[in-house]
């Protein structure tokens, strides 16, 4: 399997405009997390699905985020309108309910808004 | 009663050495405790895993040692090699869900 795949790996874009990334989990996992990752606070957990449900959607910082799973191999995580603080680096990661509980996760996309 | 409290931020041990990471967590619902490694530029992958009904657990240099009581687990790492210079996360898995809360990350740097 080619593991969790994200897409943009970096994306730079204006204050105001939208900016959607992508995540296709590993085949079979039915749950799927979105992270974001700054230094100042670090790992954070944003939402996750447990096949294709929102679950906990605690995290989203606000209703600027959203977030969404149509079907078992895809999640988008979209932020409209962007702005400069949002920068950091987001991760999305998938598991199993059972079994192993490792989460797997994506490599990542850095997004810069300036 | 989420968090999980990690230290040290950052870590500079010699080639062969001992490097310590600990972990601290309030929340009793905890019932799994990853860690996992970081490289730059990737995403962090899961290390070494332990349960609460096992006080030690290791797998090659790396060992978890936890302690249920004080709610406290540590990572060491024996014989340090620059290879393992990478950001360590402690987490911890809340057993209401399949959520992880994670450690503020340590960085740590193996001289050679």
């Amino acid at each position: 399997d080619a593991g969790v795949i994200q897409s943009p790996r970096h994306e730079v874009t204006e204050m105001g405009q939208e900016v959607t990334l992508r995540c296709k989990p590993i085949s079979g996992h039915d749950y799927l997390f979105w992270y974001r990752q700054t230094m100042m606070r670090g790992l954070e957990l944003l939402i996750y699905f447990n096949n294709n449900v929102p679950i906990d959607d605690s995290g989203m910082p606000e209703d600027r985020f959203s977030a969404k799973m149509p079907n078992a191999s895809f999640s988008t995580l979209k932020i409209q309108p962007s702005e400069p603080r949002d920068s950091a680096v987001y991760f999305c990661a998938s598991s199993l309910s059972s079994g192993s509980l490792e989460q797997y996760f994506g490599p990542g996309t850095r997004l810069t808004v300036t | 009663q989420q968090q999980v409290k990690q230290s040290p931020q950052s870590l500079i041990v010699q080639k062969g050495g001992i490097s310590i990471i600990n972990c601290a967590y309030e929340n009793t619902a905890f019932d799994y405790f990853p860690w996992y490694q970081q490289f730059p530029g990737k995403g962090p992958a899961l290390l070494i895993a332990i349960r609460p009904d096992v006080s030690e657990k290791k797998e090659g240099r790396f060992t978890i040692s936890f302690n249920k009581s004080a709610k406290q687990f540590s990572l060491h790492i024996m014989d340090s090699q620059p290879g393992d210079s990478a950001t360590y996360f402690c987490a911890a898995r809340n057993n209401a869900g399949n959520m992880l809360t994670f450690g503020g990350g340590t960085r740590l740097m193996v001289k050679p």
